[in-house]
C-alpha cells in the first residue's frame, strides 16, 4: 500500500514553456503533499507544502509565481513550472502523507526536467 | 533549529559485511524518525520508522533504534547484499508550530556493496 504516482517521469522542453507535473496518491487520501527539488548527489530541498483545498506554503527563497502548486483533491497535487529556464532543470519529487507528522511521507519516483 | 547529521559517504563494503550508517539529530520537540532509501534515478522509499524513544524500526534486515539519550537513529544491517547499494537518507519529522510535519533530511550516505 501507500503508492504515489508521479507523472511524467522525464520531460525535455524549450526555454520559456510551462511544464506541469502531477502527483497522485493511488491508494490513500493524502491530507498533505510536499514538493521537493533534488540536485545531483545532494539531499532533497523542500519547495512547498500543500493541503487539499488551501494555498500551498512555500519555503523561503522559492518563488510561488514561478512554481505554481494546486492541490485540487485528496489524491492529486500538481506543480507547474512557469516560463521554465535552463536553471530550472532538476529532479523534482513529490510526496504524500496521510494523517499527522508522525506518519511517513510516501514518495513518487520523481520527474527529471531538462530545459533546453 | 532542527537538523539531521549523517556520516559522510561513500561507504564501500563487501557483500555479507556488517553495515552501520550513523545518524544523529537535533530537535526541540518529540520528532518521529525515518530512514529512506533512494536507488539511482528513482524517488525515495520508506525503509523504516520510529515514532518514540526506544522504538526499534526494522525492515528487510535493516534496523534502527530511536535513542533519545544520545539523539541518534543509526541504521544497521547484519549482512549487506549488492542490491543494497543505494543512497540512504535519515530524516526527522517535526510537528513544528503549524503541525505540518516537514521532513528534515540528512545529507544522504551512498552505500556501495561489492561482490
Amino acid at each position: 500500500g501507500a503508492v504515489v504516482s508521479q507523472h511524467p517521469s522525464w520531460v525535455i522542453c524549450k526555454s520559456g514553456t510551462s511544464v506541469k507535473i502531477e502527483c497522485r496518491s493511488l491508494d490513500f487520501q493524502a491530507t498533505t503533499m510536499f514538493w521537493y527539488r533534488q540536485f545531483p548527489k545532494q539531499s532533497l530541498m523542500l519547495m512547498a507544502t500543500s493541503n487539499e483545498g488551501s494555498k500551498a506554503t512555500y519555503e523561503q527563497g522559492v518563488e510561488k509565481d514561478k512554481f505554481l502548486i494546486n492541490h485540487a483533491s485528496l489524491t492529486l497535487s500538481t506543480l507547474t513550472v512557469t516560463s521554465a529556464h535552463p536553471e530550472d532543470s532538476s529532479f523534482y519529487i513529490c510526496s504524500a502523507r496521510r494523517g499527522l507528522y508522525n506518519q511517513p511521507q510516501h514518495f513518487g519516483d520523481g520527474t527529471r526536467l531538462s530545459i533546453l | 533549529g532542527n537538523s539531521v547529521t549523517q556520516m559522510e559517504g561513500p561507504v564501500t563494503l563487501s557483500e555479507e559485511a556488517f553495515l552501520t550508517i550513523n545518524c544523529t539529530y537535533t530537535a526541540t520537540g518529540y520528532p518521529s524518525l525515518f530512514w529512506y532509501v533512494q536507488y539511482p534515478g528513482e524517488g525515495l522509499q520508506l525503509l523504516l520508522k520510529a515514532t518514540k524513544a526506544d522504538d526499534k524500526g526494522s525492515n528487510k534486515g535493516f534496523e534502527a533504534t530511536y535513542r533519545k539519550e544520545t539523539t541518534s537513529f543509526h541504521l544497521e544491517k547484519g549482512s549487506v547484499q549488492v542490491s543494497d547499494s543505494a543512497v540512504y537518507f535519515c530524516a526527522l519529522s517535526d510537528p513544528g508550530s503549524s503541525n505540518t510535519g516537514k521532513l528534515i533530511f540528512g545529507q544522504g550516505t551512498t552505500l556501495q556493496v561489492k561482490p
